[in-house]
């Protein structure tokens, strides 16, 4: 079955730089991209970007472009999504969810169980 | 920038219907797909494309779009069905991924 599995809890200084990992499995990591979507504490879902996992190509929201790169490692099938600059409006639980960059009108079918990133001095 | 929105909460007695809706330009002209959250968990697609079921939902989650509104239909609710729903869409112009702000389903 598909399973999207992510790092743990972090805890960051602003300015630092996180970098949140997500190992997926139970399907051909090649054919779909990874999404990256975050919620802040009591509020609704944002989607941040997303990277092909055929072709490595990124799409970043505007709201994060410049702070944030998404990558892959085909090689042990795990995304990452490093954010720079933290700031405590940062302070949220990221999201990797499967997607398929190539539809028209794409969805996230499954889901990472989520990192809490907290962002405080 | 495309905009959807959606009720802040939505109130239905067990074994009733619940109907949230996700209000967009021309929104009938996308498809639209819906999630369920609940506490502490990661969201779940509960109707893609307008009106498809995925694998393991059950058939009392439904889905219409046209005009200028969606709307998930949940038949029978359950006490477990409470949870927050969220209505998704590609907007192409943009090139990004734009979600409502989110219903929460109460059962009375």
């Amino acid at each position: 079955q598909v399973r999207l599995v992510q790092s743990g809890v972090e805890v960051k200084r602003p300015g630092a730089s996180v970098r949140v990992s997500c190992k997926a499995s139970g399907y051909s990591f090649m054919f779909y991209g990874i999404s990256w979507v975050r919620q802040a504490p009591g509020q609704g879902l944002e989607w941040m970007g997303w990277i092909s996992g055929y072709t490595g190509d990124t799409k970043y929201s505007q709201r994060v472009q410049g702070r944030v790169t998404m990558t892959t490692d085909t090689s042990t099938r795990t995304a990452y999504m490093e954010m720079r600059s933290l700031t405590s409006d940062d302070t949220a639980v990221y999201y990797c969810a499967r997607v398929d960059t190539a539809a028209s009108e794409p969805k996230f079918d499954f889901w990472g169980q989520g990192t809490l990133v907290t962002v405080s001095s | 920038s495309y905009v959807l929105t959606q009720p802040p909460s939505v109130s239905v007695a067990p074994g009733q219907t619940a109907k949230i809706t996700c209000g967009g330009n021309n929104i009938g002209r996308k498809n639209a797909h819906w999630y369920q959250q609940k506490p502490g968990q990661a969201p779940v697609l509960v109707v893609s494309d307008d009106s498809d079921r995925p694998s393991g939902i059950p058939e009392r989650f439904s889905g219409s779009n046209s005009g200028n509104t969606a709307t998930l239909t949940i038949s029978r609710v359950e006490a477990g069905d409470e949870a927050d729903y969220y209505c998704q869409v590609w907007d192409g112009p943009s090139v990004h991924v734009v979600f409502g702000g989110g219903t929460k389903l109460t059962v009375l």
